[in-house]
């Protein structure tokens, strides 16, 4: 029972570049979602999906598309990557009906 | 958009101190949330607090949800060596259905 993964631990990017993070849960919940961390903020919410097939955006969307083709699996994509999307990237899963999360380990993304 | 208030930024604790952070916000929450962040991993749950002046304790950890349902605190017990690490508040505002704040984080570092 691995929790929440996520691929790949590490990357960079040159500007302009494309790449998709990859969430897989295997606690069967079904909600997910994606989250940056920055230096000495708050985690803050890029796209949430409530089930298979459904996805909504959370707080900072922009420059960033999701996909939730499959309930275990939950995809990031960064279209044309900037430097200001350098960050830490997490994603969570939690049972429907409540507000408990349980996180993965984190990408690290570098755009240069 | 909203935001969440915690404090202290960071704490320079003794083995053996009890700790006490807090988190408040100027609407009214449904959900309060603490999770601890160790370097290079994920947040994990450490207390989810569901009504108005629910007190709950993890080990030697307490938290409270603030009766005005605008702040919630998080206390340590005799701290230990493996405490360290960034303590997060998060909580679901009134008028949200998914989506959680952030809080930036209590960093507990100990003297040496």
């Amino acid at each position: 029972n691995a929790g929440v993964t996520q691929t790949p631990k590490f990357r960079v990017l040159k500007t302009g570049q494309s790449m998709t993070l990859l969430c897989a849960q295997d606690m069967n919940h079904e909600y997910m979602y994606w989250y940056r961390q920055d230096p000495g903020m708050g985690l803050r919410l890029i796209h949430y999906s409530v089930g298979e097939g459904t996805t909504a955006k959370g707080e900072v969307p922009d420059g960033y598309n999701v996909s939730r083709l499959k309930k275990q699996n939950f995809l990031l994509g960064l279209e044309s990557a900037a430097p200001s999307q350098t960050s830490v990237y997490f994603c969570a899963a939690g049972l429907a009906g409540t507000d408990t999360q349980y996180f993965g380990p984190g990408t690290r993304l570098t755009v240069l | 958009g909203q935001q969440l208030n915690q404090s202290p930024q960071s704490m320079f604790i003794q083995e053996g101190e009890d700790v006490s952070m807090n988190c408040t916000s100027s609407s009214i929450f449904n959900t309060w949330l603490w999770y601890k962040q160790d370097p290079g991993e994920g947040p994990v749950l450490l207390i989810a607090l569901y009504k108005a002046g629910e007190l709950t304790s993890n080990g030697r950890l307490t938290a409270q949800f603030g009766i005005t349902r605008k702040d919630s605190f998080l206390n340590i017990s005799a701290s230990i060596p493996s405490d360290v690490g960034i303590y997060f508040c998060a909580g679901r505002p009134m008028d949200s259905n998914y989506q959680l704040i952030w809080g930036a984080g209590t960093k507990l570092i100990i003297k040496p």
